[in-house]
Formats: structure tokens, C-alpha cells, sequence
């Protein structure tokens, strides 16, 4: 069964801190999603994860890919209140030819001034 | 470029009725993704539609089924809704089954009564 875990679930932080988010995944898929949602809206795509060593910075977040570990992490650099949102990342599963998307739970970060 | 539509924005049925959610892809989009976000999960995937057909399925039962007509557009009907259907639903599309990259629209959020 694919299963995606990412921990924490929930997230409060100051603002200016520092944090990373972890997800585990089980396949041996190499490409890996995060994505930011903000409450009652769809799903923003951050970043996508295409081979071991992958990191991709865009501003105060960074994502990077583990693929031996089966871990991806987040990383947040000095939180600021426009970070607040939930977070998934989810792996890529191509089974018979196509792709579908297993998310894990989220991450609801709180970033607190 | 248009991006992934959903209609309607946001649905209330009440139980044991039925439901149509539609979706129009992106253009230049083959493949239509469906996924069901319960409150506080990360999206599961329902199915996916390439060609008109069926092309691969979640773990969700009979009842959960769909369309997709020649311009690529699809639906999602929901036939004796439960209460546990309550949820936003998004359609997600990509450029066939084999290419990875999902871009998903809006979501219709569907309260069940």
C-alpha cells in the first residue's frame, strides 16, 4: 500500500524562527511534490523533486529529496505570518501507464508574530 | 492558456441523492484526474480519464464513477451520497498518462446533509 507520512501535523512557529518539515514515502518513486494550500482554496504547487540530491529553494522555503532514505524535507527559513498555510507533499505512482498523485496528511503551519 | 474549471464552486445535497461535479482541462490536456479532500486529510485519488475511458482507479467504490467527452472535459458523479462525501473535490489534468506534472483546478466543495 503507498503511504506518504509527514510530521509534524501541526506547526506553530514565531516569526524569524527556523523549522523543516519531513516526509516519508514508501515506493521507490524519484520525483516528489510539495504543495501549499490556503484554507478553503486548491492546491499550489511549490516544488517538484526529480532525482536524489535534489534541493530547490524558492524564497524563504527549501525542499529537498532523499530517495534512498524515502525522505523529503521542507525547510522553512525566518518564518513570516504570509507562510501560514497547510502543506502536503505527495509522490508520484505510475502504475499501467499513469500517474496518480498519494498525498500524506499535511502540515498546518501557524507562523505567529 | 485556460487553466483547470471546476463548476459548481460549491454544492449541498443531502443524503441518498446524486451528485454531477464537472471539470474542464487545460488546454492541450488529455488526461483528467479526480481527487476527493475530506476536511483536515491530504486528497485521495478517485480515478483518472484518458481517451474516454477508465484509466486507472482509487480505492473508492462503485457508486464513485465518471465521464470524459472528446474535448477532454470530464465529470464526477457521486450516486446515494453519504454523509462521509462531504468533502472538496478537485480535478486535476495533465498532458497524457505518462507525463507526470498534474495542474489542478479550483475544487468544488460538496456538503452532505
Amino acid at each position: 500500500e503507498l503511504k506518504v507520512e509527514q510530521n509534524p501535523l501541526f506547526l506553530s512557529m514565531q516569526e524569524g524562527k527556523n523549522y523543516t518539515i519531513y516526509c516519508n514515502y514508501s515506493t521507490t518513486s524519484d520525483r516528489l511534490y510539495w504543495y501549499r494550500q490556503d484554507p478553503g482554496k486548491s492546491l499550489e504547487s511549490l516544488f517538484v523533486l526529480l532525482s536524489n540530491g535534489a534541493v530547490k529553494q524558492e524564497g524563504r522555503l527549501m525542499a529537498s529529496l532523499d530517495t534512498k532514505a524515502r525522505l523529503s524535507t521542507l525547510h522553512i527559513t525566518a518564518a513570516v505570518h504570509d507562510l501560514s498555510a497547510t502543506y502536503f507533499c505527495a509522490e508520484a505512482y505510475s502504475g499501467a501507464g499513469s500517474y496518480q498523485l498519494t498525498f500524506g496528511k499535511g502540515t498546518k503551519l501557524s507562523v505567529i508574530p | 492558456e485556460t487553466g483547470v474549471t471546476q463548476s459548481p464552486t460549491h454544492l449541498i445535497k443531502t443524503r441518498g441523492q446524486q451528485v454531477t461535479l464537472r471539470c474542464s482541462s487545460q488546454s492541450g490536456h488529455n488526461t483528467v484526474s479526480w481527487y476527493q479532500q475530506a476536511l483536515g486529510q491530504g486528497p485521495q485519488f478517485i480515478f483518472q480519464y484518458y481517451r474516454e475511458e477508465e484509466n486507472g482507479r482509487g480505492n473508492f467504490p462503485p457508486r464513485f464513477s465518471g465521464l470524459q467527452f472528446p474535448n477532454y472535459s470530464s465529470e464526477l458523479n457521486v450516486n446515494a451520497l453519504e454523509l462521509d462525501d462531504s468533502a472538496l473535490y478537485l480535478c486535476a489534468s495533465s498532458l497524457d498518462p505518462g507525463f507526470p506534472e498534474q495542474y489542478f483546478g479550483p475544487g468544488t466543495r460538496l456538503t452532505v446533509t
